[in-house]
């Protein structure tokens, strides 16, 4: 099966922990991207990965980061989590000017 | 700077009938492709449909298709012959030619009623 994967499904942490998010493509796409998607269901883009080219949305905060071992997987880590970093974070791949596939997503609370 | 913006933020319709949902977006770009997607109740986000902005012919796919306005900076979704399973989360999106990044809506939640 050619999807985009993630896990975990769901998440719950407490303040100040760290966590990290795993994210794999199978469809051969040269790009990935991390969303994060609000309690309003607002999508908001965080990274792109694209042949070891790292772009950061600059309103990310730092504790946010992208961790990729090869161009078929893209991890976030989050250090020091916050109670507004609770969200769903949603993991996307694509290739040239394709649409993007969107993975089911990681729901994250942080208590 | 690039942005879409969808005012509806619900519509609710009887099955079988036709519903637009609309989507402004701005641009500088002369070059850029838009979206919609439909995110399911699961928090499933599928693609449904894309224009080109180069292409003048409306895009169409199976019971989807769109209403592209460019003087107007417009592309509305709509949906034919609807039915229940329709109901979802609807996103409109833009990536500029040159850009990174794809720049979603805030959504339309369409409710499709027996």
């Amino acid at each position: 099966e050619t999807a985009v994967f993630q896990t975990p499904n769901y998440h719950v942490t407490q303040v100040g922990n760290e966590v990290s998010f795993n994210c794999k493509q199978t469809l051969g796409h040269d790009t990935m991207y991390w969303y994060k998607q609000d309690s309003k269901k607002l999508l908001k883009i965080m990274f792109s990965y694209n042949n070891k080219q790292l772009i950061v949305n600059e309103t990310v905060p730092r504790r946010f980061s992208p961790q990729s071992s090869d161009k078929a997987h893209l991890n976030l880590r989050i250090k020091s989590v916050e109670p507004e970093d609770s969200a769903v974070y949603l993991c996307a791949s694509s290739s040239g000017n394709s649409d993007y596939t969107f993975g089911s997503g990681t729901r994250l609370l942080v208590i | 700077a690039q942005k879409v913006t969808q005012t509806q933020t619900s519509i609710s319709v009887v099955e079988k009938t036709t519903v637009t949902m609309d989507c402004v977006y701005e641009t500088r770009d002369s070059s850029y492709f838009l979206f919609w997607y439909k995110q399911t109740a699961s928090g499933e986000i599928v693609f449904l449909i894309r224009q080109d902005s180069y292409k003048k012919e409306n895009a169409t796919v199976g019971h989807y298709s769109l209403n592209f306005q460019k003087p107007k900076s417009s592309i509305g979704l709509i949906i034919t012959a609807t039915q229940i399973e329709d109901s979802a989360v609807y996103f409109c999106a833009m990536r500029e030619g040159g850009s990174w990044q794809l720049i979603f809506g805030s959504g339309t939640q369409l409710t499709v009623m027996p």
